[in-house]
């Protein structure tokens, strides 16, 4: 089925390890990007890229990482984990063409940093 | 800043009821607002979409209104059903570049 898709669901991790987030996109969407989800704080911009190639930062892009080398994937990066960075996080992209500006989401992956 | 600011955070209604949602938002230069649904540990599904250009878009129930002026949208919600219990949220983004700035949304609860 189209849509985005993130990968994983669920992890756990202990503060100071590293991994990535994974995010794939089917429709050939040119904007992605990646949110993360507090209690209390609602959605927050982490990252975004308007094409393969091209990143930038949010409001708290600080301990992650990102790159866009396809079109269709746009991984998330925690270098050393933190118990702050515990959350829910989502990726979502829209197209560029004439009706095309709806954003679409992802299921969500949650982390949790002991 | 640019800020999107939703009132209020939790409304409790009888089953029936039209009611109305609120979001306003900072810097009226905006490219397009959106609002969304999100079920408890669930993630997030558009509603509808209000370009700069337009004032208003419907979707059976659902009606959206945007006042670029005032920087108001409102979603308005005909005959709620406990089924439209969810969280809404609003989102703005102010360049075509896909990075919205989200409110932090209402809590709706419709009792049967």
């Amino acid at each position: 089925n189209a849509g985005v898709t993130q990968t994983p669901k669920f992890q756990v991790l202990k503060t100071g390890q590293s991994m990535t987030l994974q995010c794939a996109q089917d429709m050939n969407h040119e904007y992605m990007s990646w949110y993360r989800q507090d209690p209390g704080m609602g959605l927050r911009l982490i990252h975004y890229s308007v094409g393969a190639g091209i990143t930038d930062q949010g409001e708290v892009p600080n301990g992650y990482n990102v790159s866009r080398s396809t079109t269709e994937d746009f991984p998330l990066r925690l270098l050393s984990a933190a118990p702050s960075q515990t959350s829910v996080y989502f990726c979502a992209s829209r197209g560029t063409a004439s009706g095309a500006n709806v954003l679409t989401f992802g299921a969500g992956s949650r982390l949790t940093v002991l | 800043k640019q800020e999107v600011t939703q009132i209020p955070a939790a409304l409790s209604v009888p089953e029936g009821e039209n009611l109305v949602l609120n979001c306003s938002f900072t810097d009226s230069a905006i490219y397009n607002l959106q609002w969304f649904r999100q079920d408890p540990g669930k993630g997030l599904t558009s509603l509808l979409l209000i370009q700069s250009s337009q004032r208003e878009q419907t979707s059976g129930r659902l009606n959206a209104s945007l006042d670029k002026s005032s920087g108001r949208s409102t979603l308005y919600i005909a005959a709620s059903q406990p089924g439209d219990s969810a969280t809404y949220l609003c989102a703005v983004e102010w360049r075509s570049q896909g990075n919205l700035i989200f409110g932090k949304g209402t809590k709706l609860s419709v009792k049967p």
